[in-house]
């Protein structure tokens, strides 16, 4: 099945920068778009960014443009998340998901999700 | 960008009650609807995509539906393994693909 494994969370203080990767395996990366969204201790869902399948269109939510950088490997499965000047309120699980849609190509959603990775961002 | 909300915040419920959750969006999203579980310390999971279709494997008892501008998840029969927070998710109008503020059902 297909399985997602984020690594390289961690305490970083602030202003400094933090690469967060995810691979997939089970299915093939390059067919699939990919997102990360992450959620702050004790906080909801909030989506971070998105990559098309061939790494061209990419999209920021507005908390993390021009500060993160999100990017893949379709030769190594893998997914990234540069993140720069680092704040406090980046202090967050970070989880990647692949993006489904559907094959009218009108709907999609977010599945499966790796297990998650936590980055503390603190002096 | 399109605002979603969420009632109630949390509820309690007995073993055996249906549940429902509602979400409101704040512009027309059509069917552009998904609805996840996160159980505490996991990741969330799919539970239904655009509006009422369940995602495989996800039990039954689990519906989604859409009256008027609501969008309502349905737990015909609440059961323990269903404590958890749930979140609506909306895709239409996007970027930023914009989450709900979550339910906490908990389990008497």
């Amino acid at each position: 099945q297909v399985q997602l494994v984020e690594s390289g969370g961690g305490v970083v203080p602030p202003g400094r920068s933090l690469r967060l990767s995810c691979e997939m395996s089970g299915v093939t990366f390059n067919d699939h778009g990919m997102h990360w969204v992450r959620q702050a201790p004790g906080k909801g869902l909030e989506w971070v960014a998105n990559v098309w399948s061939d790494g061209n269109t990419r999209h920021y939510s507005d908390s993390v443009k021009g500060r993160f950088t999100i990017s893949r490997d379709n030769s190594k499965n893998t997914l990234y998340l540069e993140m720069s000047s680092l704040r406090g309120d980046d202090t967050a699980v970070y989880y990647c998901a692949r993006e489904v849609i559907s094959e009218a190509g009108t709907w999609d959603w977010l599945d499966p999700w790796g297990q998650g990775t936590l980055v503390i961002v603190s002096s | 960008d399109i605002q979603m909300t969420q009632s109630p915040s949390s509820l309690s419920a007995s073993i055996g009650d249906r549940v429902t959750i509602t979400c409101r969006a704040s512009d027309r999203i059509y069917s552009y609807l998904n609805w996840y579980q996160q159980r505490p310390g996991k990741a969330p999971k799919l539970l239904i995509y655009a509006t009422s279709n369940l995602q495989s494997g996800v039990p039954s008892r689990f519906s989604g539906s859409k009256s008027g501008t609501d969008f309502i998840l349905t737990i015909s029969s609440v059961q323990p393994e269903d404590s958890a927070t749930y979140y609506c998710q909306q895709t239409y109008n996007t970027p930023p693909w914009t989450f709900g503020p979550g339910t906490r059902v908990e389990i008497k």
